[in-house]
């Protein structure tokens, strides 16, 4: 079944170090997202990036890095830099422009970060 | 600045009754998506009813509903015959046609009653 799989759900993390979250998805979406989500913030986006090798800053990209070097892939680096990391992260996708492109976003299941 | 807001944080009703989220948004676009969105306690998102703003009529999804007035920018949600599985956090977004930003509220916890 196609989907967007974040690993991993749970991870730990000391201050000072950064980590990685991982987003694939496989239903061939060109545009991919990750958010933040904070109790009673609802959702803010951190990065997106429309096709392969170009992303663009979200409203909250400060302390985060990210890449797309293929299609499928758009990890998230949460750096030493973030003051706030503790949360819970969220990555979509959807398909690109055209008619075929019903706005709808698909989300992956989230991954929780928790700083020590 | 384009904003969605969600005046109600919690709401509660019985089950097999009816309730309805409000959502009202800001943009000067004449051209744009509407969604809610469902986030069980499971947390996995899932797209609950969409509706375009060119269209006057308002979107259905079985027991879902829309009252989709676009003069007064207001977007809100009828869920009928309330079941145990519609607890959930309910989100409203929008984004403009041809862009990829997406603007979201800052969500309505439902509970749903026995």
């Amino acid at each position: 079944d196609g989907g967007i799989t974040q690993s991993p759900k749970y991870l730990f993390r000391k201050e000072g170090q950064n980590v990685t979250l991982s987003c694939e998805q496989n239903l061939n979406h060109d545009a991919m997202y990750w958010y933040r989500q904070d109790p009673g913030q609802g959702l803010r986006l951190i990065y997106y990036s429309q096709i392969v090798n170009d992303f663009q800053k979200g409203d909250i990209a400060e302390g985060y890095s990210v890449s797309r070097e293929k299609k499928e892939s758009f990890p998230l680096t949460v750096t030493s830099a973030q003051k706030n990391p503790t949360a819970f992260y969220l990555c979509a996708s959807r398909l690109g422009s055209g008619t075929a492109n019903t706005g709808e976003l698909f989300f992956g299941e989230g991954s929780r970060l928790t700083v020590l | 600045a384009q904003t969605v807001t969600q005046s109600q944080p919690e709401m509660s009703v019985q089950e097999a009754e009816t309730v309805t989220l409000s959502c009202t948004y800001d943009t000067s676009e004449s051209n744009y998506y509407l969604f809610w969105y469902k986030q069980p306690p499971s947390r996995q998102m899932i797209l609950v009813i969409r509706q375009e703003a060119y269209k006057q009529q308002n979107a259905t999804e079985n027991r879902f509903s829309v009252n989709f007035q676009k003069a007064a920018k207001s977007f809100s949600l009828k869920i009928s015959d309330s079941q145990l599985g519609d607890t959930a956090m309910y989100f409203c977004a929008f984004i403009p046609g041809g862009t990829y930003k997406y603007i979201f509220g800052t969500g309505t916890r439902l509970k749903v009653l026995a």
